[in-house]
């Protein structure tokens, strides 16, 4: 089976730095993607990585270790319009590629 | 650019009934994927189509059914809607099948009653 692990929720505040933390074990891995969520909206592209290593961009990184099965999506200098979740996904290759979701990491930012 | 376009954006419906949502892929982009996502859960893998052929499906019944057009649009169709059914669909587009970058609709929001 596929199984995606990330924390339910967490808070930070405006100015800090933001650790989201994601475990995986599936089959078929072929890269990680990192997606933001705002309520009630679609889900938009934040990082892909597929090597071990960290991604850097912006304010937003991400880091891969395949042999661990782990990700964490760093988000610095948080902001207000950071609040949303974010959401782990694994790209699986099973004769076809798909994505599988983790539940996704509620953030909430206070001032 | 136009993004992913998907209609409509609200629906209710009751118990029984079919209902059929709609995706326009972002132009040139030849793959669209299905996703359900309930409320306070990750989307969940419905449906891939590639150049108009089915490419994979999820773990969901056979009142789930989609197509892709010529035009690469696509159709998610359900019949026989249970309450269960309630949720967010969301439709994503790439270059390729199961491509790097997975370009999501805004969704359509679905209330089963």
């Amino acid at each position: 089976g596929q199984n995606i692990d990330q924390p339910t929720e967490m808070t930070a505040t405006e100015g800090a730095i933001v650790q989201i933390n994601c475990t995986y074990q599936t089959s078929g891995f072929n890269g990680l993607f990192w997606y933001q969520q705002h309520a009630g909206e679609a889900p938009t592209f934040l990082s892909y990585n597929v090597l071990d290593g960290l991604e850097e961009k912006g304010r937003f990184s991400s880091f891969l270790s395949r042999s661990k099965g782990y990700s964490y999506l760093l988000l610095k200098e948080l902001q207000m319009k950071d609040s949303a979740s974010y959401l782990c996904a694994v790209r699986v290759n099973t004769g076809f590629q798909k994505l599988v979701f983790g539940t996704g990491t509620r953030l909430l930012v206070s001032p | 650019d136009a993004g992913v376009t998907q209609s409509p954006t609200h629906l209710i419906k009751t118990r029984g009934q079919q209902v059929t949502l709609r995706c326009s892929p972002i132009s040139g982009h030849k793959s669209v994927s299905w996703y359900q996502q309930v409320l306070g859960q990750g989307p969940q893998f419905i449906f891939q189509y590639y150049e108009k052929e089915e490419r994979g499906r999820g773990n969901f019944p056979d009142r789930f059914s989609a197509r892709q057009f010529p035009n690469y649009s696509s159709e998610l169709n359900v019949n026989a809607l249970l309450l269960g059914d309630s949720a967010l669909y969301l439709c994503a587009s790439s270059l390729a099948s199961g491509g790097n970058e997975q370009f999501f609709g805004p969704g359509t929001r679905l209330t089963v009653l």
